[in-house]
């Protein structure tokens, strides 16, 4: 069955840092791209950023260009998103979500994990 | 960018009732086009994908239309379990984009 849960969330001071993870079970992880989506509060979904099953290509919104880089470490079954210079507009769930299909990249989402939250306030 | 507007925004219904949800592309996406549900303090949950693709174990209740720029999600009959907020996303541009959502409430 595959899991998805992540973890790193927390309060953050505008300007500052924040790295989230995203472990994966239940499936060949190497093999399939992730994703990145984000909800503020009360708010809509919002793509965030995609990278593909082998690492080599990475895309981002654009409210996150430049500020949110996207990796990950096939060895550990592991998506990162590093977040920097992080602003109150960032203060949202964060979920990761696995592409469906095998090496390939259709850019629909499923499943997601359970979200974790960030919020940047001083 | 791609602009993906839903309407109704919300909606009341009994159980039992049929309802659509319609979404509008700003510009033709083909079929590239899936919902989601989301109940709330959940993770959203794929339920169509390709337009009109239904996502293995999701009752036949839901079906999905459309293609270019308009776009339908039709629950036949609803249950207590349908009552969430659902959610276009088109797949056919990056940047992904999601509808504002359409949150369907017990009348």
């Amino acid at each position: 069955q595959v899991q998805l849960v992540e973890s790193g969330g927390g309060v953050v001071q505008p300007g500052g840092s924040l790295r989230l993870s995203c472990a994966a079970s239940g499936f060949s992880f190497s093999s399939y791209g992730m994703h990145w989506v984000r909800q503020a509060p009360g708010k809509g979904l919002e793509w965030v950023a995609l990278i593909r099953y082998d690492g080599i290509d990475k895309y981002y919104g654009d409210s996150v260009k430049g500020r949110f880089s996207i990796s990950r470490d096939n060895s550990k079954n592991t998506v990162y998103l590093q977040m920097n210079t992080l602003r109150a507009e960032d203060t949202a769930v964060y979920y990761c979500a696995k592409e469906p299909r095998w090496q390939q990249t259709v850019n629909w989402f499923d499943p997601w994990g359970q979200g974790t939250l960030v919020t940047v306030s001083s | 960018d791609i602009q993906m507007t839903q309407s109704p925004s919300s909606l009341s219904a009994f159980v039992g009732d049929r309802l659509t949800i319609t979404c509008r592309a700003s510009q033709s996406i083909s079929r590239y086009l899936n919902w989601y549900q989301q109940k709330p303090g959940e993770a959203p949950k794929l339920l169509i994908y390709g337009a009109s693709s239904l996502q293995t174990g999701v009752p036949s209740r839901f079906s999905g239309s459309g293609s270019g720029t308009d776009f339908s999600l039709t629950i036949s009959s609803l249950q207590p379990e349908d009552f969430a907020t659902y959610y276009c996303q088109q797949t056919y541009g990056i940047p992904l984009t999601f509808g504002q959502g359409t949150k369907v409430e017990i009348k």
